[in-house]
C-alpha cells in the first residue's frame, strides 16, 4: 500500500455494541495488510492479518475484518465490545515497490462505555 | 513465541545528551525496524536493517543514526537530544521469508528536557 487511511481518530462505543474501525488503502500491487492492536504504555500486537488468501480473516480476541478489492478497504469488526477492547488501533500495509516495509495508518483509540 | 525487547520502558535526558535506544529479538530475524510513535501521526519509520552492519534511511532519519553489529541487537542513536525527539520509540523485527508481519518491542518513552 502506498498510504494507509484510518477513518475517524477515536471511536468510542457502548460495551456489547458493535465495533467497526475503517481502513482504506490504495496499492497497486497485491496488498498484505493488518490490524494491530496497541494497549496503554505497550508496544504493538497484531490482531491479525490479510495475505491473499481468505478475503475475510479472523483474529485474535474475536476481531475479524474484511478484504474487499472494490472498496480498497480492510475494516475491522467484532459483534460485542467489551472494556478490555479499550485500545489503540492500527492499520498497516505492505508499501509498494520491492521493499519488506509496511506503512501505518495514524491509529484509532477505541474507547468502550460501560 | 518471538520476543524483542527494549533497554528501557521511561527514559528522561538533557537537551544534548547522547542517547542509546537498544533492541534486542531472540527470532533470528534478518530485519529490524526503529519507529517513532507521535499522537496523530501513527508510526514512522526511522530507520530499517535488512542485516549485519545494513541500513536504510526511512522515513524521518534525521537527528538519528543505527548500530547493528550483531544480527539480534538493532540500536538507535541520538547524537544530539533535543526536544522535538521527545516520544514513543518502538522498535520491530520480521523474518526476510516472512510475509511481512512485524513483531514489536514494549516501546521506550523517551522525554528530553
Amino acid at each position: 500500500a502506498q498510504s494507509v487511511t484510518q477513518l475517524g481518530s477515536h471511536v468510542s462505543v457502548s460495551e456489547g455494541a458493535l465495533v467497526l474501525l475503517r481502513c482504506n488503502y490504495s496499492s497497486s500491487v497485491p496488498p498484505y495488510l493488518f490490524w494491530y492492536v496497541q494497549y496503554p504504555n505497550q508496544g504493538l500486537q497484531l490482531l491479525l492479518k490479510y495475505t491473499s488468501a481468505a478475503t475475510l480473516v479472523k483474529g485474535i480476541n474475536g476481531f475479524e475484518a474484511e478484504f474487499k478489492k472494490s472498496e480498497t478497504s480492510f475494516h475491522l469488526t467484532k459483534p460485542s465490545a467489551h472494556m478490555s477492547d479499550a485500545a489503540e488501533y492500527f492499520c498497516a500495509g505492505r508499501r509498494g515497490g520491492a521493499t519488506n516495509k509496511l506503512i501505518f495508518g495514524t491509529g484509532t483509540l477505541l474507547a468502550v462505555q460501560p | 513465541d518471538v520476543k524483542v525487547t527494549q533497554s528501557s520502558r521511561y527514559l528522561v535526558k538533557r537537551t544534548g545528551e547522547k542517547v542509546f535506544l537498544e533492541c534486542v529479538q531472540d527470532m533470528d530475524h534478518e530485519n529490524m525496524f526503529w519507529y517513532r510513535q507521535d499522537p496523530g501521526l501513527g508510526l514512522r519509520l526511522i530507520y530499517f536493517s535488512y542485516d549485519v552492519k545494513m541500513k536504510e534511511k526511512g522515513d524521518i532519519p534525521e537527528g538519528y543514526s543505527v548500530s547493528r553489529e550483531k544480527k539480534e541487537r538493532f540500536s538507535l542513536i541520538l547524537e544530539s537530544a533535543s526536544t522535538n525527539q521527545t516520544s514513543m520509540y518502538l522498535c520491530a523485527s520480521r523474518s526476510r521469508d516472512g510475509n511481512y508481519e512485524q513483531y514489536f518491542g514494549p516501546g521506550t518513552r523517551l522525554t528530553v528536557t
